[in-house]
């Protein structure tokens, strides 16, 4: 079934320590993007890559770093956590302008 | 800050009833999309309308825009309890999108 997949699903981490969100899709769009979703915030732009080799950031990219190296992986890593990036994070990805979002089932992670 | 801002909040109404939601923005726009969030999953695309569009149909979803008053609303009718979620809307510039916090709409049966 075509579609984003996320890894994890959940994870618990100690702060300082680094982490990599995986996002992977199989649908050759262009367009890939990570969100953080925090209640009563709604989705706010993390980082995103119009292209395979392009990335631009977003409106919160402090503290996250992206690459986006082929057109499939678009991996998102904290490389020091911290608590207030507590969070439920969603890859999403989108196939040219005036066209739809199509979502993953994000990553609820946790910074102890 | 957020460019969209959906009203209500909160939404409670009963099975058959009809669920009207709305979103302001504040800049122009490419197009505004309205999305769909059950409880611990992805979000999911409900509606795209251009800013040369003033309404759009799917199915039991109806979906306005007027670029004047920078608003949308999005009305479900005959709401079930299957449509209870969070509804966001997002605005576009052709490039990035910006979303507001959504309303939660509970349906009760």
């Amino acid at each position: 079934i075509a579609g984003i997949t996320q890894a994890p699903t959940s994870q618990i981490l100690a702060a300082g320590r680094r982490m990599t969100l995986r996002c992977t899709q199989d649908m050759r769009h262009n367009a890939m993007y990570w969100y953080r979703q925090d209640l009563g915030l709604g989705l706010r732009l993390i980082h995103y890559s119009n292209t395979a080799g392009t990335t631009g950031k977003g409106e919160v990219p402090d503290g996250y770093s992206v690459s986006r190296a082929n057109t499939d992986d678009f991996p998102l890593t904290l490389a020091s956590a911290v608590p207030s990036q507590t969070s439920v994070y969603f890859c999403a990805t989108r196939d040219g302008l005036n066209q739809p979002q199509h979502f993953g089932d994000g990553t609820r992670l946790s910074i102890l | 800050s957020q460019q969209g801002e959906e009203d209500p909040q909160a939404l409670s109404i009963q099975e058959g009833e009809n669920a009207t939601m709305n979103c302001s923005y504040k800049t122009s726009i490419n197009n505004l999309q309205w999305y769909r969030q059950n409880s611990g999953r992805g979000l999911v695309h409900l509606i795209l309308i251009r800013s040369n569009e003033r309404e759009k149909h799917s199915g039991r979803l109806r979906v306005t825009l007027d670029t004047s008053k920078k608003s949308s609303s999005l009305l479900i009718t005959a709401s079930r309890a299957a449509d209870t979620a969070s509804y966001f809307c997002a605005t576009s510039n052709g490039q990035n999108f910006v979303f507001g916090p959504g309303t939660r709409l509970s349906v009760l049966p």
